[in-house]
């Protein structure tokens, strides 16, 4: 079955880093376009970046561009999330998400998120 | 930006009832509109895409419909398990994908 595990959320100050990493397993994961989307507590489901199986092309939220890079290591199964220069409206849950369809562009499977808060 | 707007914010059903949810796209989006369920604590599940496909393992009591700017979710009889918020998305016009604000499904 598909599975998809976040870690390395935590707490950080403003203006830190923080990288945080998805391991998929029970899917060849090369195959698939992958996503990471954001949930700020008590709030609604946004969007952050999404990158094509063979890591050529990705895209990202206006909030995040220029802070943020996805990245993905097909032969580890994984997907990462650098962060940078973090803010205060950055605190979230984060989940990892598959894509499908013609270019990934329906999430069929979540992961179960990892907590990111940015605080002094 | 594609702009997606839920209603209502929250819907008070009573088990057994119907529940009928609805969500507007700011410009057509074709049939590219996909549902999710979220349960406290738990990450979102598909329900329904292609506005009117259910996901794999979806109970046949959830329904989607509509195409280009209107779509409806319809609980046929709400279970217990049900009782969640729900969310619309579509993947027509991306990047960015975008969601709806959510629809928080309370017992009555």
């Amino acid at each position: 079955q598909v599975q998809l595990v976040e870690s390395g959320g935590g707490v950080v100050q403003p203006g830190r880093s923080l990288r945080l990493s998805c391991a998929a397993s029970g899917f060849t994961f090369s195959s698939y376009a992958m996503h990471w989307v954001r949930q700020a507590p008590g709030k609604g489901l946004e969007w952050v970046a999404v990158i094509s199986f063979d890591a050529i092309n990705k895209y990202y939220a206006d909030s995040v561009k220029g802070r943020f890079t996805i990245s993905r290591d097909n032969s580890k199964n994984t997907l990462y999330l650098q962060m940078n220069t973090l803010r205060a409206e950055d605190t979230a849950v984060y989940y990892c998400a598959r894509g499908i369809a013609a270019a990934g562009e329906l999430i069929d499977y979540w992961g179960q998120g990892t907590l990111v808060t940015v605080s002094s | 930006e594609i702009v997606m707007t839920q209603s209502p914010a929250t819907l008070s059903v009573s088990p057994g009832e119907r529940a009928t949810l609805s969500c507007r796209a700011s410009q057509s989006v074709n049939s590219n509109l996909a549902w999710y369920q979220q349960k406290p604590g738990q990450a979102p599940r598909l329900l329904i895409y292609g506005a009117s496909a259910r996901a794999t393992g979806i109970p046949a009591r959830f329904s989607g419909s509509g195409s280009g700017t209107e779509f409806t979710l319809t609980i046929s009889s709400l279970q217990s398990e049900d009782f969640a918020v729900y969310y619309c998305q579509q993947y027509n016009n991306w990047p960015p994908l975008t969601f709806g604000g959510g629809t928080k499904v309370e017992i009555k």
